[in-house]
C-alpha cells in the first residue's frame, strides 16, 4: 500500500542532543513537508521541498534542518538551537505544491527530558 | 497575507446532534479549500474540499460549501456519532506556485453517547 511512513513514532532527547526523524513516502509524490503540532496552536509548517535537492524554510525553520536528496525522503533535524523542541512532528506530501491535498503520516512525538 | 480563522473548541455534543464547525478565510486570490481530520494519535486526513466559490465538498455524512460572499466554509453534519471525534482544521490553498497549505488551529470535537 501506498502512504507515508514517519519514524520513529515516539521519541525521547536529553537537552543538547540532536535527533532526526525519518520521512519516507513511496506515492511517488514530488512535494513534502514538515509540519510542527503544538495543543491550541494548529499546524506550524517548518521546511517543505518541491523537488529533490531543494527545499524552503516555513514559518518556523529555526533550529531544524532537512535534506532531500531522494524523492522518496525528507528527513527532518532538531538541532540543539531549537529551544522548545517538544511536540509532535508531521510529514506529508503531495502531487505538487500548488494542488493542496496532502497526504499524512502518522506522526513522531519528541519529547526533550 | 492569506490566513484561516476557525471556531474555537472544544465542541461537545451528544451523539445525533447537528455539528457545525466554522471557518473563514482571507485570500487574494481565489483559493481551494479542504477540511482536515485527526484522529488520536494520527496523522490528518483530508475529509472534503471545494476548489470553486459555490462548491459543496461532501464526505462520510459530513458537508462544506465554499462562499465567497461571506468567506467562509463551515462544516457541517446532521448527526454526529462518537467515531467523529476529532481535531478537525480548515485549510486553504492559494493556488500559486511556491506556497504551501495554510491551516487554521484546529477544532476539537467530543461526541458523548
Amino acid at each position: 500500500d501506498g502512504g507515508i511512513t514517519q519514524s520513529p513514532k515516539y521519541l525521547f532527547r536529553k537537552e543538547g542532543q540532536n535527533v532526526t526523524l525519518s520521512c519516507e513516502q513511496n506515492l511517488n509524490h514530488d512535494a513534502m513537508y514538515w509540519y510542527r503540532q503544538d495543543p491550541g496552536q494548529g499546524l506550524r509548517l517548518i521546511y517543505y521541498s518541491q523537488i529533490v535537492n531543494d527545499f524552503q524554510k516555513g514559518d518556523i525553520a529555526e533550529g531544524y534542518s532537512v535534506s532531500r536528496e531522494k524523492k522518496e525522503s525528507f528527513p527532518l533535524t532538531v538541532t540543539s538551537a531549537q529551544k522548545n523542541p517538544t511536540a509532535f512532528y508531521l510529514c506529508a506530501s503531495s502531487i505538487g505544491l500548488v494542488t493542496g491535498e496532502l497526504f499524512f503520516g502518522e506522526g513522531s512525538r519528541l519529547t526533550v527530558l | 497575507g492569506d490566513s484561516v480563522t476557525q471556531m474555537e473548541g472544544p465542541v461537545t455534543l451528544s451523539e445525533e446532534a447537528f455539528l457545525t464547525i466554522n471557518c473563514t478565510y482571507t485570500a487574494t486570490g481565489y483559493p481551494s479549500l479542504f477540511w482536515y481530520v485527526q484522529y488520536p494519535g494520527e496523522g490528518l486526513q483530508l475529509l472534503l474540499k471545494a476548489t470553486k466559490a459555490d462548491d459543496k465538498g461532501s464526505n462520510k455524512g459530513f458537508e462544506a460549501t465554499y462562499r465567497k460572499e461571506t468567506t467562509s466554509f463551515h462544516l457541517e453534519k446532521g448527526s454526529v456519532q462518537v467515531s467523529d471525534s476529532a481535531v478537525y482544521f480548515c485549510a486553504l490553498s492559494d493556488n500559486q506556485a511556491g506556497t504551501a497549505l495554510i491551516f487554521g488551529k484546529g477544532t476539537t470535537l467530543s461526541v458523548s453517547s
